[in-house]
Formats: C-alpha cells, sequence, structure tokens
C-alpha cells in the first residue's frame, strides 16, 4: 500500500491567514492526488484534484502544488467557513488517504 | 442534482455480516462516466476505502478488506451495496456511499451512515 503522511497534524489560524498543509506519498504518485474538506457531521467535500486543479464550485483560495512524492495545499487567505479538517486521497494505486489536517481558529 | 443516501442497520453483532445500500436519485447509475464507491471512517484509521463497482459489475476492492467485502449494483432500482462479513469492533465507522470519477476521485458524497458492531 502507498502510504500518505500529511503534517502538521492541526494547524492554528486566524482569518485572513495563508495556511500550507503538506502531503507525502510512500512512493511516485506522479500527480494523482486529490484534497477533501471535511467539516464536523459532514462527509468529505472534493477540493482539488490531479494536484492541482480545482474542482467545480471551489472558491480560488484554495491552491493545490506537487508531484511525484510531495505536495501542497494552499489557503491564501483563510475564511470563517474554512475550518475544517483536510484530507489528501492518493489516485495512483489503489485509493489510501491521509491522516488529516486539522484547522483550527488561533 | 445527484444526491446519494446510504441506509441500513445501526448495529450489527460480532461475527455477523455488515449490510448497507446506496440510493442514487436525480440520475442513472448507469452512467458510463462514473464508478461508485463506498468509504468508511473510523476514528481510529481515519478514512479508508472499501471497494468501488461500476453499473456492469466490474468491481475493485482494497486488498486488506477483499477477503470479507462484497459489492453489488442493482440497476433498477439505482442502488449499489455493501456487505462485510465477520465484522469485530474494529469495522465500527461511519460508512459512506460516494461517486467514483475516473476510478481515481471521489466527487460526491453521500451523508453517511454509522454502524455500531456490538453484542
Amino acid at each position: 500500500d502507498i502510504q500518505m503522511t500529511q503534517s502538521p497534524s492541526s494547524v492554528s489560524a486566524s482569518v485572513g491567514d495563508r495556511v500550507t498543509i503538506t502531503c507525502r506519498a510512500s512512493q511516485d504518485i506522479s500527480s494523482w492526488l486529490a484534497w477533501y474538506q471535511q467539516k464536523p457531521g459532514k462527509a468529505p467535500k472534493l477540493l482539488i484534484y490531479a494536484a492541482s486543479s480545482l474542482q467545480s464550485g471551489v472558491p480560488s483560495r484554495f491552491s493545490g502544488s506537487g508531484s511525484g512524492t510531495d505536495f501542497t495545499l494552499t489557503i491564501s487567505s483563510l475564511h470563517p467557513e474554512d475550518f475544517a479538517t483536510y484530507y489528501c486521497q492518493q489516485a495512483n494505486s489503489f485509493l489510501t488517504f491521509g491522516g488529516g489536517t486539522k484547522v483550527e481558529i488561533k | 442534482q445527484l444526491q446519494l443516501q446510504e441506509s441500513g442497520p445501526g448495529l450489527v453483532k460480532p461475527s455477523e455480516t455488515l449490510s448497507v445500500t446506496c440510493t442514487v436519485s436525480g440520475g442513472s447509475i448507469s452512467s458510463s462516466s462514473y464508478y461508485w464507491g463506498w468509504i468508511r471512517q473510523s476514528l481510529g484509521k481515519g478514512l479508508e476505502w472499501i471497494g468501488t463497482i461500476y453499473y456492469s459489475g466490474s468491481t475493485y476492492y482494497n486488498l486488506s478488506l477483499k477477503s470479507r467485502v462484497t459489492i453489488s449494483v442493482d440497476t433498477s432500482k439505482n442502488q449499489f451495496s455493501l456487505k462485510l462479513s465477520s465484522v469485530t469492533a474494529a469495522d465500527t465507522a461511519i460508512y459512506y456511499c460516494a461517486r467514483h470519477w475516473r476510478l481515481r476521485y471521489f466527487d460526491l458524497w453521500g451523508r453517511g451512515t454509522l454502524v455500531t458492531v456490538s453484542s
């Protein structure tokens, strides 16, 4: 199995801050990576696919980058509705998710 | 607008078989563009892909669960189903069904259903 490691596991930030979350794959996954946002009591929501493509309807303050084994999700300016947990997911060989990064209010 | 809704018993006894069904509304499960998947989320293991099915019946399973999992589809009812046998407390989780786009990404999810394994 391909292991996905996210860091940090949690981050405290304020509205307007720039937030960066990283995801590392245990082997090369090319650009087969997605990012999801999950709010308490809700299902995950697809934000980014193919490492850097923005899913329809997702605000442009979200962006993704990377290829191979190292990937980044950036929120350019944190909005109140962005406080949530974010997961990466590799789609190269079967499917596995990262452990999640909780973005909390500072 | 396409929607997915999980249904099933909230409580299953250890060693029995867990069964959950996903009903797709607002669109056809027989779309050639999409697959249909199951993912679970537990406190201990985060998000875990269980398996995926195409409307034709082709299936793809997580190797770690494959020996216990069966996913089936009923196109006449626009539903697909998950069966997980020989369950233990470790199978307690929220079970989500989702649309599996390009067999890569989950672009539409159901609300999830909590299944607890307990005697």
